[in-house]
C-alpha cells in the first residue's frame, strides 16, 4: 500500500523553542495532507487540511499561528510547532490522500513530540 | 455537529471468538465509513472502507457492516487471534467532506 513517512519519530525540545516535523508521501502525490494530534488514550483529533499550493484549513480552536502548516509540493508537508510549551508534547500524525473525498487515506507513524 | 461513538472502550476475548466492535453516529448521514487499526504509539492503518449503499463488506477474517437507519457500523473479526490485539477506530467524513473524524476507539484484547 502507499507510505506515508515522517520524521523525526521522536523529539525532544526546550520550552519556547520552535520544532518542525515533516510528512513525505513517498510513492504517489498527495493533493490532500492532514495533520492530526492525539492525547494518551484519546481519538486522533482533526488540527488542520491542506492542499498543495494553498493555505491550511485549520479547525476550530487550533491556533494557526502556533501550528505552522506548509504544504510546498505534491510529497511534502511540514508542521512547525511554534514556542512550544510542555502542554504542546503530544503525538502528532499526518495523513495524506491522493484523489479526492472517499479515497483511502494514508496515515504516517507519527511523531512524538515532548516539550520540556 | 456530527458525534462518533464506539461504546466499548475495552473488550476481551478468548483466541477463536469472534470479536465485535460498534460504531454509532449521530447527526449526519455519511457517505461511507472507515475502519482503522492503530498499535500502540503508531499511526493508525487503513483496514476496510464502506459506502452508504453497501450492506457489508468482507476481508478475509474481517466482516464490516453498515446499518444507515439504525446510524451504526459493526466490525467483526472472526477467528480471532493474539496477533489482533489493538486498539480499533471508526472513522466518518467531516459534514463538509473534506476530512475524516475518528471515535474514542476501542481496544481488543485476545487472550490465547
Amino acid at each position: 500500500g502507499a507510505v506515508v513517512s515522517q520524521h523525526p519519530s521522536r523529539v525532544i525540545c526546550k520550552s519556547g523553542t520552535s520544532v518542525k516535523i515533516e510528512c513525505r508521501s513517498l510513492d504517489f502525490q498527495a493533493t490532500t495532507m492532514f495533520w492530526y494530534r492525539q492525547f494518551p488514550k484519546q481519538s486522533l483529533m482533526l488540527m488542520a487540511t491542506s492542499n498543495e499550493g494553498s493555505k491550511a484549513t485549520y479547525e476550530q480552536g487550533v491556533e494557526k499561528d502556533k501550528f505552522l502548516i506548509n504544504h510546498a509540493s505534491l510529497t511534502l508537508s511540514t508542521l512547525t510547532v511554534t514556542s512550544a510549551h510542555p502542554e504542546d508534547s503530544s503525538f502528532y500524525i499526518c495523513s495524506a490522500r491522493e484523489g479526492g473525498p472517499g479515497d483511502t487515506i494514508y496515515f504516517g507513524e507519527g511523531s512524538w513530540l515532548t516539550v520540556v | 455537529s456530527q458525534k462518533i461513538e464506539q461504546n466499548s472502550e475495552a473488550l476481551n476475548i478468548q483466541e477463536g471468538k469472534t470479536a465485535t466492535l460498534t460504531c454509532n453516529y449521530t447527526n449526519y448521514s455519511p457517505a461511507y465509513l472507515q475502519w482503522y487499526r492503530q498499535d500502540p504509539g503508531r499511526g493508525p492503518v487503513f483496514l476496510l472502507l464502506i459506502r452508504e449503499n453497501e450492506k457489508e463488506k468482507r476481508k478475509e477474517r474481517l466482516k464490516v457492516t453498515f446499518d444507515t437507519t439504525l446510524k451504526q457500523s459493526l466490525f467483526h473479526i472472526t477467528a480471532s487471534q493474539p496477533a489482533d490485539s489493538a486498539t480499533y477506530l471508526c472513522a466518518l467524513p467531516n459534514q463538509a467532506g473534506t476530512a475524516l473524524i475518528f471515535g474514542k476507539g476501542t481496544t481488543l484484547s485476545v487472550s490465547s
